[in-house]
């Protein structure tokens, strides 16, 4: 069964400030999905990681995998207020047609 | 447009009562799901369905039905069995992965939050 364990799953950080979300997963996968979500909206897809060294960057944020350490980070850079919001990450078990997903970082960026 | 359309929003069930949660997509996705968020779980999955016809249980699949006659929809009913249905549901769809690969990009809709009254 895969497992995707995120942390830490509340982070509160200054405007300006770098943070790492970690999230780490159980078994084989060949690729890992970070999504944003906006209190009481839906997930909106940030990243799609294929491949172990994968790295992709949008903004402030930038994602990455290692898929020989079952890890991949999101990275952020100078934090502003918008990107309060609640990040998860998913994958899927190889060979299988549905995604797992982690319970979710709460991200709180505050002046 | 293309995407995923939920509706209602909002839906508000009595005890005892069989609700339907509609999802209609025109992404031309063969893969469709349905998630269940509480506060502080994250996603769980309750249904899935690859293909026309045919469907899967997830994790949590017990007191809940769906159905896939058409590519386009795939309706999840939250029925009298499910005792405790209060939650924020997500629909979501996907390129069906080809045998032997990991999932497909999700692509989700707006979602509808079922309370129990």
């Amino acid at each position: 069964e895969l497992k995707v364990e995120q942390n830490p799953l509340f982070l509160s950080m200054q405007e300006g400030k770098n943070y790492t979300i970690y999230c780490n997963y159980s078994t084989t996968s060949d690729r890992l999905y970070w999504y944003r979500q906006d209190p009481g909206k839906s997930l909106e897809s940030l990243f799609v990681l294929l491949s172990n060294g994968a790295v992709k960057q949008e903004g402030r944020l930038m994602a990455s995998l290692d898929t020989k350490a079952r890890l991949s980070t999101l990275h952020i850079t100078a934090a502003v207020h918008d990107l309060s919001a609640t990040y998860f990450c998913a994958g899927p078990l190889l060979g299988y047609s549905t995604l797992t997903f982690g319970k979710g970082t709460m991200l709180l960026v505050s002046p | 447009d293309g995407g995923i359309t939920q509706s209602p929003k909002y839906l508000f069930r009595k005890e005892g009562q069989n609700v339907t949660l509609s999802c209609e997509q025109n992404l031309n996705h063969d893969a469709m799901y349905w998630y269940r968020q509480d506060p502080g779980q994250g996603l769980r999955l309750i249904y899935y369905s690859q293909i026309v016809n045919d469907f899967q249980k997830g994790d949590i699949a017990e007191g809940y039905s769906v159905s896939r006659e058409k590519k386009e929809s795939f309706p999840l009913t939250v029925t009298s069995a499910q005792k405790n249905p209060t939650a924020f549901y997500l629909c979501a769809s996907s390129v069906r992965p080809a045998p032997g690969q990991g999932n497909t990009e999700a692509f989700f809709g707006q979602g509808t939050r079922l309370t129990v009254v």
